[in-house]
């Protein structure tokens, strides 16, 4: 069965600070990546899919990469803001129709 | 487009009673899923439809129901309410198994 990890599950920093958040999951066999925001109270919102063919996504300042051969991936944001404060998901697909393996989140605060 | 909506986004509910959480998605996509979202579980998959008159089950589908008569629309019935269903449940949608999935705003249940 697959699990998902993320690490930390939780992270507080100082505005303009570049971070990493980190997701890890134990089968390799997967289809693609996603990454999500959510914001309380809210539902999620996609920020970067990976498919299973390549390294890494970029959007803006954030940056997605992927090791499916040692299940990693990593999600670097750059120049941390205030309004990024979340709750970021990394989610793995198997490629079925069944959708998506989520870990549990990193709630990130960004201090102003 | 509305994207996907989800109807009602707070209910409470005693044991032992049922209803009915709708979703419905303007996107002409085929492949849709419930999910509930628990503190320190992560998201979930409940069920999921990859296209009218077409269901299956997700990782914990015990307690409820789900059928799919429209390509809009998918509903997810709880047949007799427990505490164990307090939850936030989130409907998704996508056009392909491996596509990004769009999220509703999610319907926050208490069950007494």
């Amino acid at each position: 069965k697959q699990e998902v990890t993320q690490i930390p599950a939780a992270l507080s920093v100082p505005e303009g600070e570049n971070l990493v958040l980190n997701c890890s999951f134990t089968d390799s066999a997967i289809y693609n990546l996603q990454w999500f925001r959510q914001d309380p109270g809210k539902g999620l919102t996609s920020l970067l899919l990976i498919q299973s063919s390549q390294r890494e996504q970029t959007s803006g300042r954030l940056n997605a990469s992927l090791d499916k051969s040692s299940g990693r991936s990593t999600l670097y944001i750059a120049a941390s803001q205030p309004g990024d404060s979340a709750t970021y998901l990394c989610a793995v697909e198997r490629g079925g129709a069944d959708g998506l393996t989520f870990g549990k989140g990193t709630h990130l605060i960004i201090q102003p | 487009n509305a994207g996907v909506t989800q109807t009602p986004k707070f209910q409470v509910l005693k044991t032992g009673q049922s209803m009915t959480l709708q979703c419905a998605q303007d996107m002409n996509h085929e492949y849709m899923s419930w999910y509930r979202q628990d503190p320190g579980m992560g998201l979930r998959l409940i069920h999921y439809s990859v296209g009218a008159g077409i269901t299956d089950q997700g990782e914990v589908p015990n307690g409820y129901n789900v059928s799919r008569s429209t390509t809009e629309d998918f509903p997810l019935r709880l047949l007799s309410a427990a505490p164990s269903q307090t939850s936030v449940y989130f409907c998704a949608s996508r056009y392909r198994p491996t596509d990004t999935q769009y999220f509703g705003p999610g319907t926050r249940l208490t069950v007494l």
